[in-house]
């Protein structure tokens, strides 16, 4: 049983905003949604992460739903570099970071 | 320093060999991952050691065999494996199991192939 939801490939416009969106319905309130993302042919990276309020940094934004059972990883000009598998992970108490099936983003030119 | 170095980059070893993966971390941190990724599949977790304890092992047959030395070093060591094994083993560390706050650090990974 999945921890998280998302769809499976999502297309974007090169420097156009992307919103990728997480279903966590059964989310907990002492877990942290995680996003980290993988390239090909390179291992994951980490994002952005949150518990309750939306978050920035310096890739992305993190928006989260107020009953916390979504959400969504922004990502404000996407560039040709950006194309990858996104990964929402929820890392609870027992920190196993499991990986769900991740949103493969395509960015056209 | 905040890379997690996995050695080698590419191993080919037969089903009778005993091999060894070996991943690094010097930025203290004191919970380690193993991971193993097929092509086009997200990566599965395998075994976590928290303090240099193993703390989950995710019912990965004895055939894969972890290990880890010290604070700084995990390694996974590999014996009869079978041609399904063959995938992208992927190492990661983070400050300590449960700080969930924090961001985890992954290698580039080990690609194995059993012939």
């Amino acid at each position: 049983d999945a921890k998280t939801t998302q769809p499976n490939s999502m297309e974007s416009n090169e420097e156009e905003p992307v919103h990728l969106p997480c279903n966590h319905s059964t989310i907990s309130g002492t877990d942290y949604i995680h996003w980290y993302r993988q390239l090909p042919s390179q291992g994951p990276e980490y994002v952005i992460h949150g518990l309750t309020s939306n978050v920035n940094n310096r890739m992305a934004s993190l928006a989260i739903a107020e009953d916390r059972k979504s959400s969504t990883l922004i990502l404000h000009r996407a560039t040709l570099r950006d194309a990858a598998v996104y990964y929402c992970i929820l890392r609870d108490v027992m920190d196993d970071m499991r990986f769900g099936a991740g949103t493969r983003l395509t960015v056209k030119p | 320093d905040t890379e997690v170095t996995q050695t080698p980059k590419h191993l080919v070893m037969g089903m009778t060999n005993k091999k060894s993966l070996k991943c690094e971390q010097h930025m203290g941190h004191r919970a380690m991952y193993w991971y193993k990724q097929k092509a086009k599949k997200p990566p599965e977790l395998m075994f976590v050691y928290s303090y240099e304890k193993l703390s989950i092992n995710e019912s990965v047959p004895s055939r894969f065999s972890p290990e880890c030395p010290n604070s700084s070093l995990l390694n996974l060591h590999l014996h009869a494996l079978q041609p399904e094994d063959s995938a992208l083993y992927l190492c990661a560390s983070s400050p300590r199991q449960g700080a969930l706050g924090t961001e985890a650090f992954f290698g580039q990974g080990t690609r194995l192939t059993v012939v």
